[in-house]
């Protein structure tokens, strides 16, 4: 299975701390996706990182992708207390798939 | 304008009973999906469809049976439910497929009591 596995679980910081995630996958992707979700919501993307790339950021996000250790990680700089919710990532397999595959996710708890 | 809606929200039925989730998605999307989401949230792919074709059916009952009518929309029929099915089911759409970004609806919770 390709399936992703975030690392932590769980993670409780205080406001203004960095949060980092991990996930790690088994087989040769295409991509790489991170997704949030808010308690009782739908997902929401938030950031693309394709094989060939190494680093991407978006605003507060960071996103690096070590495709020879099949994992990557997602840092929140600056955390804020929105950003609490649950944090997955999803791989795209290389060779024609059609089909994102979920990880477990992180639960981030950014207490005020 | 909601990008991809579900109806209904929540649903609580009896066992044994049919019942439908909606799906439309006002993105032009060609590709949409159904993911299942149990009580430990992990997220698993059911079924995709490109243009009204389906081209994922995971290890899903076939008591479940998707219905494309037009690339927007993307409707879940349940057969004869069972306490096992009751989970949180996403429609999501893309363009580009699993290589693109998804849009997810804000999901149905569907209880089987």
């Amino acid at each position: 299975s390709q399936q992703g596995e975030e690392d932590p679980q769980a993670l409780s910081i205080q406001e203004g701390e960095n949060a980092t995630m991990n996930c790690s996958y088994k087989t040769s992707i295409n991509n790489l996706q991170w997704y949030r979700q808010n308690s009782g919501r739908g997902l929401v993307h938030l950031i693309l990182i394709r094989s060939n790339e190494r680093e991407k950021h978006s605003g507060r996000l960071r996103v690096t992708l070590d495709t020879s250790k099949k994992s990557s990680s997602l840092l929140i700089t600056a955390s804020r207390a929105a950003d609490t919710a649950s944090y997955f990532c999803a791989t795209a397999a290389q060779g024609g798939s059609e089909k994102l595959v979920f990880g477990k996710g992180t639960k981030l708890t950014v207490n005020p | 304008d909601t990008a991809v809606s579900q109806t209904p929200k929540y649903l609580v039925t009896q066992m044994g009973n049919d019942k439908s989730i909606k799906c439309e998605q006002n993105l032009g999307h060609d590709t949409m999906y159904w993911y299942k989401q149990d009580s430990k949230k992990f997220l698993k792919i059911m079924f995709s469809y490109n243009n009204k074709e389906l081209i994922i059916n995971e290890t899903v009952p076939n008591r479940f049976s998707p219905k494309s009518p037009d690339k927007a929309h993307l409707n879940l029929h349940i057969n004869s439910l069972e306490l096992g099915d009751s989970a949180v089911y996403f429609c999501a759409s893309s363009q580009g497929g699993a290589y693109t970004e998804a849009f997810f609806g804000q999901g149905t919770r569907l209880t089987v009591v």
